[in-house]
């Protein structure tokens, strides 16, 4: 069965602090890994696509890498504004739909 | 360009009542989305389409039905409301397949009591 899991759950980092948020999956054949951003009340925002093993990609204090099993979005010195909940998604094995994990909350106090 | 919108942001039904959650996008996009986002189970799939005309069920599609009569909006109805589908319900669409970046609307908050 196709699965996506986040860890952890939820994150408290001071300002400044640095740390990792994960995303492991099971899908076969990978078709692209998605990082969304979604803030409380709103719809998720498109934050990076990966689709090799190696691959990297940053914007701002976000960077994300993927390896064959899992994805890392690295978190570089965060503020208060980089709290959210953050989602990563695969598509399944038919091509037909994202599979999303249940995200991380992230709260950065200052 | 509005991206995908959602109408209405909120609503309150009673049990047994319908109603139509419309969604449009003004990206040309050939792919759209349903999905119900509730506390400690992520984002589920209701419904996707493919194209203008068709639709397809997606993993947790009962009680809902959807129609994309033309390509820009995709509607999702409840027939007969039921407290279990108490949600915040997301659309979504992408350019010519799921594995594109799907671009989310900002939901629509649905209590049914």
């Amino acid at each position: 069965e196709d699965q996506v899991t986040q860890s952890p759950e939820a994150l408290r980092l001071q300002e400044g602090e640095s740390s990792s948020l994960n995303c492991s999956y099971t899908v076969s054949g990978l078709r692209g890994l998605f990082w969304y951003r979604q803030d409380p009340g709103k719809g998720p925002e498109f934050l990076f696509t990966l689709y090799s093993a190696g691959e990297e990609k940053e914007k701002e204090r976000l960077k994300a890498t993927l390896t064959k099993k899992e994805s890392f979005l690295h978190i570089t010195a965060p503020k208060p504004e980089d709290s959210a909940t953050y989602l990563c998604a695969v598509p399944n094995q038919a091509g037909t739909a994202l599979i999303f994990g249940k995200g991380t909350t992230l709260s950065v106090s200052s | 360009n509005a991206g995908v919108t959602q109408t209405p942001k909120f609503r309150v039904l009673k049990t047994g009542q319908s109603m139509t959650l419309l969604c449009a996008q003004d990206m040309n996009h050939e792919y759209m989305y349903w999905y119900r986002q509730d506390p400690g189970m992520g984002l589920r799939l209701i419904h996707y389409s493919v194209g203008e005309g068709t639709t397809a069920k997606g993993e947790v599609p009962d009680g809902y039905n959807v129609s994309r009569l033309k390509k820009q909006n995709f509607l999702l109805g409840l027939e007969s409301a039921a407290p279990s589908q108490t949600s915040v319900y997301f659309c979504a669409s992408s350019y010519d397949r799921a594995t594109d970046t799907q671009y989310f609307g900002p939901g629509t908050r649905l209590t049914v009591l």
